[in-house]
This record gives C-alpha cells, sequence and structure tokens, in this order.
C-alpha cells in the first residue's frame, strides 16, 4: 500500500530534551510538510520541503528543526527551545499540483 | 498577511438539517481544497475547486467557489451523524503556490 507513515503515534517529552518524529512516504511525493495543530485549531505550518536537501521554514519553525535527506523522509525534532510542544503533529505530502495526503499524526505530551 | 478567514467555528445541528460553512480569502486563489477531519482522526481530502464560479457535487455535499476566487463554500444537504467532524477549507495563493493557506475550520456536531 502506497501512504504516508507516521511514529510513533504517542510521545512523551521530559523537560530539556529533543524529541525526533518520523514521517515516511513511498508515494514518490517531492514535496513534503509538517504541520502542527492544537485542540479545536486549524493546521499550522513548521516547516516544508520541495524537494531532498532543500526545505524552509514555516509559519511557526521557532523550536523546531527538519532534514530531507531522502525524497522518501522528513523527519522533524521537536527541540528543547520549543516551549509549549504539547500538540499534535501532522505530516503530509504532495505531488505537482496534486492535494495533500495526510499520514496519522504523532500526539506529543510533555512529562 | 494572507488570510483565510472560515465561519462559522462550531455548528450544532439535528440529523436532516442541513449545514453550510463559508470560507473567505484575503487574497485571490489559484484553487481552494476541502478537507474532512474526524475527531481523533488527520484531515482527508474531499475535493478540489479550481475554476471562478465552479460547483461540485458530492452525494450531499455541494461545494462553490467564487466568481472572484476569494470565496468558497461547502453545503451538507440532510446531515447524518457520519458527517460529524471539522472541516477545512485551503485555499492556494495565487502568487505563491507552494503554501496553502488553512482556514480554522467548523466543527459540526450532528444530534441523532
Amino acid at each position: 500500500d502506497g501512504g504516508i507513515t507516521q511514529s510513533p503515534k504517542y510521545l512523551f517529552r521530559k523537560e530539556g530534551q529533543n524529541v525526533t518524529l518520523s514521517c515516511e512516504q513511498n508515494l514518490n511525493h517531492d514535496a513534503m510538510y509538517w504541520y502542527r495543530q492544537d485542540p479545536g485549531q486549524g493546521l499550522r505550518l513548521i516547516y516544508y520541503s520541495q524537494i531532498v536537501n532543500d526545505f524552509q521554514k514555516g509559519d511557526i519553525a521557532e523550536g523546531y528543526s527538519v532534514s530531507r535527506e531522502k525524497k522518501e523522509s522528513f523527519p522533524l525534532t521537536v527541540t528543547s527551545a520549543q516551549k509549549n510542544p504539547t500538540a499534535f503533529y501532522l505530516c503530509a505530502s504532495r505531488s505537482g499540483s496534486q492535494p495533500q495526503h495526510f499520514g496519522d499524526g504523532t500526539r506529543l505530551s510533555i512529562l | 498577511g494572507q488570510q483565510v478567514m472560515q465561519i462559522p467555528q462550531y455548528q450544532h445541528v439535528q440529523e436532516g438539517e442541513d449545514f453550510t460553512t463559508y470560507c473567505n480569502s484575503s487574497t485571490t486563489l489559484s484553487n481552494i481544497q476541502w478537507y474532512k477531519q474526524r475527531p481523533g482522526g488527520h484531515p482527508v481530502f474531499l475535493i478540489q475547486l479550481v475554476k471562478s464560479g465552479e460547483v461540485k457535487k458530492q452525494k450531499r455535499l455541494t461545494f462553490q467557489f467564487g466568481e472572484a476566487k476569494k470565496n468558497s463554500s461547502l453545503h451538507i444537504t440532510a446531515t447524518q451523524t457520519t458527517d460529524v467532524g471539522t472541516y477545512f477549507c485551503a485555499g492556494r495563493d495565487a502568487g505563491n503556490n507552494r503554501k496553502l493557506i488553512w482556514g480554522l475550520g467548523t466543527s459540526l456536531a450532528v444530534n441523532p
């Protein structure tokens, strides 16, 4: 099956800890995106990547970092600088002018 | 900055009643997409509108794109409990096609 896989589904972070959320796609999509969703809120763009080895900051990039070393993978690191990391994180990908396909998301909480 | 305003934020209906959510953009859009997110789930693509004045239907759902390509609506006829969820519009700015501008969503609750 083609799709987007996010892992883990649930993640807990300790104070001062960096954590990395995984996003893998086998859809051969060029573009990948990371969004943050807070309860009852819309989607806010953290980072996006149009091609391998290139990525741009979205609207709320502070406290986050990404890499795009492979077309299939776009991991997101939530650093200790992100003081309010509790949220639902969604990864998406798309090809050309097609709509975005989303993974099932990762719920991050602070211990 | 670029914004897509979506109203209402919440809507509570009785099963069988109609429902409409509206999106208005501060800038002209090249296209607009609609997504549905069930509670606890991820957004799922419903439809994309591209042409000025375009109207598309999916069973009980009717989607419209305004003549000026700045507004859009989603209308559900005779709601069912399976329609429960949050409906998002997302517009692609005509001048910057790389990012979607998301509305904040309309959460629909349906009483059986």
